[in-house]
């Protein structure tokens, strides 16, 4: 079956340094995968998508990675600020429509 | 611009009463729109595909006499858990992609509802 696994554990760092969070899946051959933030009580806000040509991509304090043979997806943020608090989200587009699967999310904590 | 709105926010009832949620795209069309729920601590799960003018496709293990939903215009689905219980407490959430667009394209998302029965 279908998996997108990501570091369930909380990541709490101090801010200034970079986050880095790790989002591995099985059983899929995406052709891009997405990274959403998620705050507590609202909605997730897309914040990144990287098709499987990119090997990278930036936005602002951003960067995603995307490796099709270890099937795995980094997220960084650098200079991490306490307001990046919060927990992100890998997504894939599931099956052959455009509903998306999502990862448990990582729980990102930036302590001043 | 891209921006979907959900409502409530928030609804406690009774238990046998049935909820309608509403989810609007306020700024764009959306032929296809999705339902998804969230329990404590657990990644958004699927319920359904609603599709302004047809059915809704329902995921495996959702009732769709549980889980009414219209679709009846470009900008509107709507949720109704009917005879909601205990069990159906739950985050339901909505989002919407944009017509006309490839399908490598973000989905925006309302704020969601705080489903809770007593």
């Amino acid at each position: 079956s279908q998996k997108i696994e990501q570091n369930s554990e909380a990541l709490n760092i101090q801010e200034g340094k970079t986050a880095t969070l790790t989002c591995n899946y099985t059983n899929y051959s995406p052709a891009y995968l997405q990274w959403y933030r998620q705050d507590p009580g609202r909605g997730p806000v897309f914040l990144l998508l990287i098709r499987e040509n990119e090997k990278e991509k930036r936005k602002e304090r951003l960067k995603v990675t995307f490796d099709t043979t270890l099937k795995q997806s980094l997220f960084h943020i650098t200079a991490s600020q306490p307001a990046d608090s919060a927990t992100y989200l890998c997504a894939l587009v599931q099956g052959s429509g455009y509903a998306l699967n999502f990862g448990k999310g990582t729980s990102l904590l930036v302590t001043p | 611009g891209a921006v979907v709105s959900q409502h409530p926010s928030w609804v406690i009832c009774k238990s046998g009463t049935s909820v309608k949620i509403e989810c609007r795209s306020l700024d764009f069309q959306a032929t296809t729109m999705f339902w998804y729920r969230q329990f404590p601590k657990q990644s958004l799960m699927l319920m359904a595909t609603s599709n302004e003018g047809s059915k809704a496709t329902y995921e495996q293990g959702v009732e769709k006499d549980k889980f009414l939903i219209n679709h009846a215009s470009l900008t509107l689905s709507t949720l109704t858990v009917t005879s909601a219980h205990p069990e159906d407490s739950s985050f339901y959430i909505c989002s919407a992609r944009k017509d006309g667009l490839f399908s490598n394209q973000p989905q925006h998302f309302g704020d969601g509802t705080r489903l809770s029965i007593l």
